[in-house]
């Protein structure tokens, strides 16, 4: 298994700050994607980043990835309460399946 | 478009019985992924189909849970016989698939599922 390792596991901000959130994975992987979660939903899709990609950008979110350090962040800009979820990091391996491995979440908190 | 479409929302059974978990995916994809998540475990892959084809079934916990897809617009995930460690919110999520794997995931609103 190379389940990812989020860190912090919960982040209070103020509205308007920024908010960053990095996972840790073990092994080589084909792409590492980002996914929110409001309380009592399913998981909803943010950003894809394929391994050759290094940052990728969408509206107010910031990815980075590193794949020397097996290491991503996940930059939320100029947070709102709507931003209010636990977010995931997913794994998708070089084993030619599209299984996914789930990191442990942020659970991130915005407070008005 | 619609969504992955999950029913029950919500069950509440006694152990010993058998639980059958529904899901449509969205029109056109042809993966579907079972997914289970606990405070303990957080979210683990069951199973996952390809073209209605079980692809990878290492995440299923023992020979009481079975998956099938019978056709592009339905999948079932049952439970015989159902056991309190059971609990959790089942989900099922689907995905355009290909070779490249670099396709999101849509996820339905899950089923909550007790087992007392």
């Amino acid at each position: 298994s190379q389940q990812g390792e989020e860190d912090p596991q919960a982040l209070s901000i103020q509205e308007g700050e920024n908010a960053t959130m990095n996972c840790s994975y073990k092994t080589s992987i084909n792409n590492l994607q980002w996914y929110r979660q409001n309380s009592g939903r399913g998981l909803v899709h943010l950003i894809l980043i394929r391994s050759n990609e290094r940052e990728k950008h969408s509206g107010r979110l910031r990815v980075t990835l590193d794949t020397s350090k097996k290491s991503s962040s996940l930059l939320i800009t100029a947070s709102r309460a709507a931003d209010t979820a636990s977010y995931f990091c997913a794994m998708m391996g070089n084993f030619g399946n599209e299984k996914l491995t789930f990191g442990t979440g942020t659970r991130l908190t915005i407070i008005p | 478009d619609a969504g992955v479409i999950q029913s029950p929302r919500h069950e509440v059974t006694e152990m010993g019985q058998e639980v059958t978990l529904r899901c449509k995916p969205i029109s056109g994809h042809n993966s579907l992924f079972w997914y289970r998540q606990t405070m303990m475990r957080g979210l683990e892959l069951l199973i996952y189909f390809n073209n209605n084809v079980p692809i990878d079934d290492s995440g299923m916990p023992e020979d009481r849970f079975s998956a099938k897809m019978p056709n592009a617009s339905f999948s079932t995930l049952k439970i015989q016989p159902s056991e309190p460690r059971d609990s959790a919110v089942y989900f099922c999520a689907s995905s355009r698939g290909g070779g490249s794997g670099n396709q999101p995931q849509h996820f339905g609103d899950g089923t909550r599922l007790s087992i007392l």
